[in-house]
């Protein structure tokens, strides 16, 4: 059964990096893109990038360029997301999806999410 | 602020037909696939419609996609208590060389 399962929640201080793992299962892994998307507490989704299935190829949003680093490790079917200097508004439920660039269908799959708490 | 601009809350009664706006740009919507997204309190989004009018297996016909210019909408017929949910639009913006969603719109059922 296809399955994204993300890393359990996170308290950081200012400042701080934070990595938020994402194992895939199934044939989930090897053929395709991951995304990664963040939900502050009562607010909207925010995207924050995407690599390939070959985990050499990244692309960020502009707000998070130079602070997030996105990995996949082929041998063990996870992906990671760094993100550093975290401050307050990072505080958020981050999320890892799926994109089934064959059939078009972006992000039909989602990790549970992992909550990350940014506080002093 | 978002690109992508979606009201911020939607409502109608059991049966109705309502529909969601989402008004972006030639930058995104106008050049662009349209994606809309189902979410409920604490859990992951659920993907409704992929490109512009496409519904992946499982999601009920009563849920549709256009679009038209720089501008998409879903609609619901046949409301439901369960459809009472937080909906999301989301495409590729070629300027901001990213993905972008819209605010979301509460969807309240009377």
């Amino acid at each position: 059964q296809e399955q994204l399962v993300q890393s359990g929640a996170e308290v950081k201080k200012p400042g701080a990096s934070v990595k938020v793992s994402c194992q895939a299962s199934g044939s989930m892994f090897t053929t395709y893109y991951m995304h990664w998307v963040r939900q502050a507490p009562g607010q909207g989704l925010e995207w924050i990038g995407i690599i390939n299935p070959g985990g050499d190829s990244t692309t960020y949003a502009q707000q998070f360029q130079g602070r997030v680093a996105m990995t996949r490790d082929t041998s063990t079917g996870t992906l990671y997301m760094e993100l550093s200097s975290l401050r307050s508004e990072d505080t958020a439920v981050y999320y890892c999806a799926r994109e089934d660039s064959s059939s078009g269908q972006l992000m039909d799959y989602w990790g549970q999410g992992t909550l990350v708490t940014v506080s002093s | 602020q978002s690109v992508l601009t979606q009201p911020p809350s939607a409502s109608g009664t059991p049966g109705q037909r309502v529909t969601i706006s989402c008004s972006g740009s030639s930058s995104n919507i106008g050049d662009n696939y349209v994606y809309w997204y189902q979410q409920f309190p604490g859990t992951a989004p659920k993907l409704l419609i992929y490109r512009n009018d496409q519904r992946p297996s499982g999601v009920p016909d009563r849920f549709s996609g256009s679009k038209s210019g720089t501008s998409a909408s879903l609609a619901i017929r046949g409301l439901r208590s369960e459809d009472e949910a937080d909906y999301y639009c989301a495409t590729w913006d070629d300027s901001l060389r990213g993905r972008v969603f819209g605010g979301g719109t509460k969807l309240t059922v009377l």
